[in-house]
């Protein structure tokens, strides 16, 4: 079976210093795991996705996220936060060879607050 | 552009009426879901299609139906057996590959129960 858990529900930083977003999976196979971000009232758009290549994953809009698998730890980061990085963030997991293939796991989201 | 579209972008609804929420893709992709999103609950899986006249349940599909006759769209009825709609709905697709298993998003309707 496939779990993710989102360790914080809110994020509170200040312009320019990092970001850590931190999640933790369950998966009882090979899996994939991706971060999305959610702006009030819109879609959700991908930022980055691990499917066992390299274990630090860059992504767009400066994020990188590094796959730890003894941690079960799939943390997202960002050197300096931007206004605009102000959203929701989701980690997700799908187990790619087993029978909830094609199914994907949402964490609760961890909303994140950048302040001036 | 390819993308997701969902219609429309808002949707009030009385009670005890059902109601059809659009989704529509040009990205060519096999598998398509529906999420429900409350606030602080993240995304909850109503239904999901890997192929074209076939679906399968998700964690929540009480009071939802869902039909897929056609690869580009899969609409959702939320029916009047549903006991509490009122909520941010969102489509999303995938190529339905194991290694490119991704998933876009349409940007979502917001259905409220009057």
């Amino acid at each position: 079976a496939q779990s993710v858990t989102q360790l914080d529900s809110h994020v509170s930083v200040s312009e320019g210093t990092p970001v850590l977003l931190r999640c933790n999976y369950s998966s009882s196979y090979s899996p994939s795991l991706f971060w999305y971000v959610q702006h009030p009232n819109k879609g959700l758009q991908l930022l980055l996705k691990y499917t066992s290549a390299a274990t630090l994953v860059k992504g767009i809009n400066g994020f990188e996220a590094e796959f730890k698998k003894s941690e079960t730890s799939f943390h997202l980061t960002k050197p300096s936060a931007h206004m605009s990085d102000a959203a929701e963030y989701f980690c997700v997991v799908s187990d790619q060879y087993s029978d909830s293939w094609g199914k994907f796991q949402f964490g609760a989201g961890t909303q994140v607050v950048v302040t001036p | 552009d390819g993308g997701i579209t969902q219609s429309p972008k808002y949707l009030f609804r009385k009670e005890g009426q059902n109601v059809t929420l659009s989704c529509e893709q040009n990205l060519n992709h096999d598998a398509m879901y529906w999420y429900r999103q409350d606030p602080g609950q993240g995304l909850r899986l109503i239904y999901y299609s890997q192929i074209v006249n076939d679906f399968q349940k998700g964690d929540i599909a009480e009071g939802y139906s869902v039909s897929r006759e056609k690869k580009e769209s899969f609409p959702l009825t939320v029916t009047s057996a549903q006991k509490n709609p009122t909520a941010f709905y969102l489509c999303a697709s995938t190529l339905g590959d194991r290694d490119y298993n991704e998933q876009f998003f349409g940007p979502g309707t917001r259905l409220t129960v009057l």
